[in-house]
């Protein structure tokens, strides 16, 4: 069965410094890959995606970036947060043939700029 | 683009039905819906394709109106485990990623 990871659960860093996260799926392959931010009570926001190895997609304008430098890897990365980067960031992954398209989320990790 | 969901928040008694909206501007491929209990991951429920079909998970069942681009999400007889926060998920006919609403909070009381 598939599953998906996802690390740090929490994280708490000061402006201005980098930041990594790492989201690994296991049991599938070439799968698309996902980053989504929640701020605290909101919707989910599309960051980045990514269809396969090398090949970002971005959403929004900022200063987050994204990597998949392997197949099942996706990474999350920014050189200096902001507060406004405060948030839940989600890794999810999907089947790349259609229909079944449903998205399956990591367990998330609470980010806190300080 | 967005989608559009409302409302924003429902407070139910156990048993009781409820509907969940979603709209977008744009021509859509799918619709999916989504639960997430506080503090953790969102869950699938259900995706529905274009051609207007229905679909159920227990209690819980969904129609998409392709031509309207809109799509409701019914919840029959609530049960305390209902509580949480639906989100609908959107997949345009260019199929890019999933593009989520800001979500509608539901809590279900004794």
């Amino acid at each position: 069965s598939q599953t998906i990871h996802q690390w740090p659960a929490t994280l708490v860093q000061p402006v201005g410094s980098p930041l990594s996260l790492e989201c690994t799926v296991e049991g599938t392959s070439n799968p698309n890959l996902y980053w989504y931010r929640q701020a605290a009570g909101r919707g989910l926001q599309l960051l980045f995606y990514s269809v396969g190895i090398g090949q970002i997609s971005s959403e929004v304008p900022q200063n987050l970036s994204a990597s998949r430098p392997q197949d099942r890897q996706f990474i999350l990365s920014s050189k200096k947060l902001l507060l406004s980067d405060s948030g839940f960031y989600l890794c999810a992954w999907s089947v790349t043939r259609p229909p079944n398209t449903e998205a399956f989320f990591g367990q998330g990790t609470r980010l806190t700029v300080v | 683009q967005q989608p559009v969901q409302s409302p924003q928040a429902v407070i139910l008694r156990e048993g009781e039905d409820a509907v969940i909206n979603c709209s977008s501007s744009k021509a859509l491929y799918s619709v999916h819906w989504y639960r997430q209990k506080h503090g953790e991951a969102p869950v699938f429920l259900m995706i529905l394709l274009k051609g207007g079909e229905q679909k159920g998970h227990e209690k819980i069942s969904a129609s998409f109106n392709e031509k309207k681009q809109q799509s409701s999400l019914y919840l029959t007889a609530s049960q305390l485990s209902y509580s949480g926060t639906y989100f609908c998920g959107t997949e345009g006919t260019g199929r890019r990623a999933l593009t989520f609403g800001s979500g509608t909070r539901l809590q279900v009381q004794p």
